[in-house]
């Protein structure tokens, strides 16, 4: 069974650092470009960041870019989300999520089940 | 970055409607459009890709149309399941954007 469950979520003061991962499991992770989905508490989703199979290219969007930085381990089956200089509007339930197809589609199946990223003072 | 507008935001239905959601872009970005389906507390789920294909194992209620900058998913007979809210997204360049989403109550 195909599975990404993320963790490494919590409640973080502004200004402060967090790092998520995902473990991935029952695929063969170093085929498939990942993804990194986040949805603000009430709120629709939010494309953060994109990461192809060998790393080779790397995408982020404007909201975190120079903030945050994702990685892959492929010996490990595990996708990251290196969070720095975190704001009160970075507060969101953060999704690992799997292109579909492993020629780097661009479409998300499957996603994992989310991790709660609270920023607080 | 490519802008997606949904509409309605909210839809109100009964079980047996046929239920239309539409989803502009605010550029052209070909058949690059995926539908997911979110239920609450829950991950979303991949419904359509590549604008009209199905998933497998989604039921055949579902269809998606359209190309260019004018997208629509219909839900041909609404089922009980169905109430949820749906989102959605394009994949024709990096940043990738999603819809705002289209709640489907319960009339």
């Amino acid at each position: 069974e195909v599975q990404l469950v993320e963790s490494g979520g919590g409640l973080v003061k502004p200004g402060g650092s967090l790092r998520l991962s995902c473990a991935a499991s029952g695929f063969t992770f170093s085929s498939y470009s990942m993804n990194w989905v986040r949805q603000a508490p009430g709120k629709g989703l939010e494309w953060v960041s994109s990461i192809s199979s060998s790393s080779s290219y790397i995408y982020y969007a404007d909201s975190v870019k120079g903030r945050f930085t994702i990685s892959r381990d492929n010996a490990k089956n595990s996708l990251y989300l290196q969070m720095n200089s975190l704001r009160a509007e970075d507060t969101a339930v953060y999704y690992c999520a799997r292109d579909r197809d492993s020629s780097s589609s661009g479409w998300f199946d499957p996603w994992g089940q989310g991790t709660l990223v609270t920023v607080s003072s | 970055d490519i802008q997606m507008t949904q509409s309605p935001s909210t839809l109100s239905a009964s079980v047996g409607d046929r239920v239309t959601i539409t989803c502009r872009a605010s550029q052209s970005i070909s058949s690059w459009l995926a539908w997911y389906q979110q239920k609450p507390g829950k991950a979303p789920k991949l419904l359509i890709y590549k604008a009209s294909s199905l998933e497998s194992g989604v039921p055949s209620r579902f269809s998606g149309s359209g190309s260019g900058t004018e997208f629509t998913l219909t839900i041909s007979s609404l089922q009980p399941d169905d109430f949820a809210t749906y989102y959605c997204q394009q994949y024709n360049s990096y940043s990738l954007t999603f819809g705002g989403g289209t709640k489907v109550e319960i009339k």
